[in-house]
């Protein structure tokens, strides 16, 4: 079945110790999200891929970098996590621009010890 | 402003029965997508119902319905014999023309037997 997969789950790390998340996709679709979800909240958009380029959202915070080596691939790396930047990173997709739904993977539950 | 906002933070129905859950949105757009995303506890969120803006007739799929008010700028959630496995956040979201897909801040629905 297409899907959106994300690895690792479940992720530990030490404050500070950099981390990578990563997400696959088998959709073929052109747009990757990846959104930072904290307890009982909404998501929040950090940024997203239009094919290859890359857009930043205006408050997402200068530690949260990502990458999108081809179409099927996108990461987001944490370059020195904070006790803050706990929360579960969900990865979505979409076929194209704007009105279309966005699928999501299962997320990653990250937490920093 | 195009912002999404769903008043009930949590909501409670008896299996069997019907439950609405309500969202309203502030959009200057005429043509735009709305969106029902579910998410149950340690699940992935999907797809509940998506609407057209640009239709008058109330989207449904199964037991879920929507009540499309456009002048009024509301997107309510019908759920029909309501079964255990609804519990979930239910988000409504309102997808921008910039990618960027706007949740409210959610309703815990519970299900009780």
């Amino acid at each position: 079945d297409a899907m959106v997969i994300q690895n690792p789950r479940y992720q530990v790390t030490q404050f500070g110790k950099p981390v990578t998340l990563s997400c696959s996709q088998t959709l073929n679709h052109n747009v990757m999200y990846w959104y930072q979800q904290k307890s009982s909240q909404a998501p929040k958009l950090l940024f997203h891929y239009y094919d290859k380029d890359f857009n930043n959202e205006a408050d997402t915070p200068d530690n949260f970098q990502s990458r999108r080596p081809n179409t099927s691939f996108c990461f987001l790396d944490i370059r020195s996590p904070g006790l803050g930047d706990a929360a579960m990173y969900l990865c979505a997709t979409s076929r194209d621009a704007s009105r279309y739904e966005q699928y999501f993977g299962p997320g990653t539950r990250l937490t920093v010890t | 402003a195009q912002t999404v906002t769903q008043s009930q933070p949590e909501m409670s129905v008896q299996e069997a029965e019907t439950v609405t859950l309500s969202c309203t949105y502030d959009t200057s757009e005429s043509d735009y997508y709305l969106f029902w995303y579910k998410q149950p506890p340690s699940r992935q969120m999907i797809l509940v119902i998506r609407q057209e803006a640009y239709k008058q007739q109330n989207a449904t799929e199964n037991r879920f319905s929507v009540n499309f008010q456009k002048a009024a700028k509301s997107f309510s959630l019908k759920i029909s014999d309501s079964q255990l496995g609804d519990a979930a956040m239910y988000f409504c979201a309102y997808p921008r023309y910039n990618n960027d897909m706007r949740f409210g801040a959610g309703t815990r629905l519970t299900v009780k037997p």
